[in-house]
């Protein structure tokens, strides 16, 4: 039982490149979610999906689309990588309201390093 | 909206010493309240989580926090610090209700355990 899988682990990219970050859960909750963190401003919402075939925009969306594959998947895309998108991104996921727990208690994946030169 | 403020960047403490890391939040509806731990190179760990009914919370690793209302708080306190609580603490809120759907991060707050 893996929990939260994210791939790649590190990244490195020149500017204009695109690439596709993965995340994969096996706890089967219904949201997923991608943030970025950057020193001094915490956690930042990207793009989150409320349950399969649902996604909206979080915080800073800007460069960046998203896909949930399924329920188990939930990638994120870059489609022309810039230095302002050097950060680490986690992806989380949580249980919504199916148990008639409303809080939002969000578990992490091991995040995914990229540098943009 | 929803926000986190989390007071001091950085925090040293001596190994034994009290360790008290501050949040802040500010939320339109009864907030649900987390705290989170980061360890170098890893993700998010929950701490502990505040959602209704007692207000001291006890979590992992003997933190606990103290929920108080009328402060707009929720500190994060542990009697005697270990070498191995150094690590970066997030506290975040999350609203009740159906709308918001994420949780709102503050800053964080580095923890340095001397010897």
């Amino acid at each position: 039982n893996a929990g939260v899988t994210q791939t790649p682990k590190f990244q490195v990219l020149k500017t204009g490149q695109s690439m596709t970050l993965q995340c994969a859960q096996d706890m089967n909750h219904n949201s997923m979610y991608w943030y970025r963190q950057d020193p001094g401003m915490g956690l930042r919402l990207i793009y989150y999906s409320a349950s399969e075939g649902t996604t909206d925009k979080g915080e800073v969306p800007n460069g960046y689309n998203v896909s949930r594959l399924n329920k188990r998947e939930f990638s994120l895309r870059l489609e022309s990588a810039a230095p302002s998108q050097t950060s680490v991104y986690f992806c989380a996921i949580s249980e919504w309201f199916t148990s008639g727990n409303s809080y939002n208690e969000q578990f992490f994946g091991p995040g995914t390093r990229l540098t943009v030169l | 909206a929803q926000s986190v403020t989390q007071l001091g960047s950085h925090v040293s403490v001596s190994e034994g010493a009290l360790v008290l890391l501050r949040c802040n939040y500010s939320s339109s509806v009864p907030p649900y309240l987390f705290w989170y731990v980061q360890y170098p190179n890893q993700g998010l760990q929950l701490l502990l989580k505040y959602t209704t009914g007692a207000t001291l919370v006890k979590g992992i690793n003997g933190f606990e926090a103290e929920f108080k209302k009328s402060e707009t708080s929720f500190h994060l306190t542990k009697p005697s610090a270990h070498m191995s609580d150094a690590a970066e603490y997030f506290c975040a809120v999350s609203q009740s209700g159906t709308g918001r759907r994420a949780l709102t991060f503050g800053s964080g707050t580095r923890l340095q355990v001397q010897p």
